[in-house]
């Protein structure tokens, strides 16, 4: 079946340096959604994306799609201690469920 | 409005009893999923319902059953249970059929087994 993977496992910064992870899918996928967890709490969707070559802003965070769509990154500019959490991407596998990555665990020190 | 609710939220077991874990959505969502969390191993798939009256196995659905009971229920159960299911086991919903909207998370059955 289809994998995703996600690279790094864990990053930790200083507050305000930036933040990137990334994914990778074994197939190309239709679309790629990204959730956050924070610390005992359940994952939160954050966003899709769904064209080749896209690219999204929330704010601080920017979304990428690769041209391939086979890959993905979240790159979070001038980390807050409020970034703290794991971040998820995930890829549908077929049409009914999503594969989620491993996570990045990203801690932020003040 | 509650979203996706889960019960119970903690549980212990002993090896080799069984429980179920209860999930309820108040969205009108047409599929709804479990998911084991262990550390370092992100989100496994155990089983989804992408609508009402069917179920289909994801990653890991050996030592689980599940039973769609209507539209707003899907549980989960653990018919003899083993010291490798304890986990973080999260409930979720959507509102479509297909893999192309968001899911919507319960708060997570931290379940441990002894």
């Amino acid at each position: 079946g289809q994998q995703v993977m996600q690279i790094p496992q864990y990053q930790h910064v200083q507050e305000g340096e930036d933040f990137t992870t990334y994914c990778n899918s074994s197939t190309t996928l239709s679309n790629i959604q990204w959730y956050k967890q924070r610390p005992g709490g359940h994952p939160v969707f954050l966003i899709q994306l769904v064209k080749s070559g896209e690219v999204k802003k929330q704010k601080r965070l920017t979304f990428q799609f690769g041209e391939a769509k086979k890959n993905s990154s979240l790159h979070i500019t001038a980390t807050q201690t409020t970034d703290v959490g794991t971040y998820f991407c995930a890829g549908p596998n077929n049409n009914n469920d999503m594969r989620f990555g491993a996570g990045t665990r990203l801690t932020v020190k003040p | 409005n509650a979203g996706v609710t889960q019960t119970p939220k903690f549980q212990v077991l002993k090896t080799g009893q069984s429980m179920t874990l209860q999930c309820a959505q108040d969205m009108n969502h047409n599929s709804m999923y479990w998911y084991r969390q262990d550390p370092g191993m992100g989100l496994r798939l155990i089983y989804y319902s992408a609508s009402e009256g069917t179920t289909d196995k994801g990653e890991v659905p050996n030592g689980y059953n599940v039973s769609r009971l209507n539209k707003r229920e899907f549980s989960l159960r653990l018919e003899s249970a083993a010291p490798s299911q304890t986990s973080v086991y999260f409930c979720a919903s959507m509102t479509g059929v297909y893999s192309n909207q968001p899911q919507h998370f319960g708060d997570g059955t931290r379940l441990s087994i002894l």
